[in-house]
């Protein structure tokens, strides 16, 4: 049973333009979303999280939303630049079993020049 | 470097032989957690610690798979008898946990052990 899924397994955006990357969830119980990045060889690196007591969280260029009724968040960057080429990961966890991360499939973010 | 780090990086071994990694985390981190990656698929959690204890386990560590923490600094991680699906990139994540009511705390990845068997 897949609790958290990212159904583009791509997304292609030209330079200076908005990406948006949408990842739904199952899982009620989740009290905490994450979004990760990663580049080929090289292990996850955290960009921005959004406790579920919130609807927004802004960190520069990123914002994340989550829409609890509808079990859905998702990542804007804008605006999008070639270096945020990479693999985007959702993920959620639960206080209460000790945090642990369930992760989507990813989604594979290609942004032109 | 205060960063996570894991080795070996990569490891290749025939099928049967037993595989050792070793993460590092980051120093004053009290949990350490160990994922799996396949190809396509996001990281899937396979067990954590809190210090030194070994607190929850998934399903997908067999009993195979072995880990441990003493005097919660390092951990390893070990696969006895490796299988061809045993075939991954091994992630190993670190955290800093105060308690609920100090807020959540992001995990930080190392670079992952990526192992493949022959």
């Amino acid at each position: 049973d897949q609790q958290v899924k990212q159904n583009s397994p791509s997304l292609s955006v030209q330079e200076g333009r908005i990406s948006i990357l949408n990842c739904d969830y199952t899982n009620s119980m989740f009290d905490y979303f994450l979004w990760y990045k990663k580049y080929p060889a090289e292990g996850p690196t955290f960009l921005i999280s959004i406790s579920s007591i919130k609807d927004k969280n802004e960190d520069g260029r990123f914002t994340v939303f989550l829409n609890k009724s509808a079990k859905h968040l998702s990542l804007h960057i804008v605006p999008s630049q070639p270096g945020d080429s990479a693999v985007y990961f959702c993920a959620a966890s639960e206080w209460e079993y000790g945090n642990k991360l369930v992760f989507g499939a990813g989604t594979i973010l290609r942004v032109k020049s | 470097d205060t960063g996570v780090s894991q080795n070996p990086r990569h490891k290749i071994t025939k099928r049967g032989q037993n595989v050792t990694f070793r993460c590092d985390p980051i120093s004053e981190h009290n949990r350490l957690y160990w994922y799996r990656q396949t190809l396509g698929q996001g990281p899937e959690f396979l067990t954590y610690f809190q210090n030194e204890a070994q607190l929850e386990k998934s399903r997908l560590l067999s009993d195979r798979f072995s880990a441990e923490r003493p005097k919660g600094s390092f951990s390893t991680l070990e696969i006895q008898r490796t299988e061809q699906g045993d075939s991954a990139m091994y992630l190993c994540a670190s955290s800093l946990a105060q308690g609920r009511l100090a807020g959540w705390f992001e995990q930080f990845f190392g670079p992952g052990t990526r192992l493949t068997v022959l």
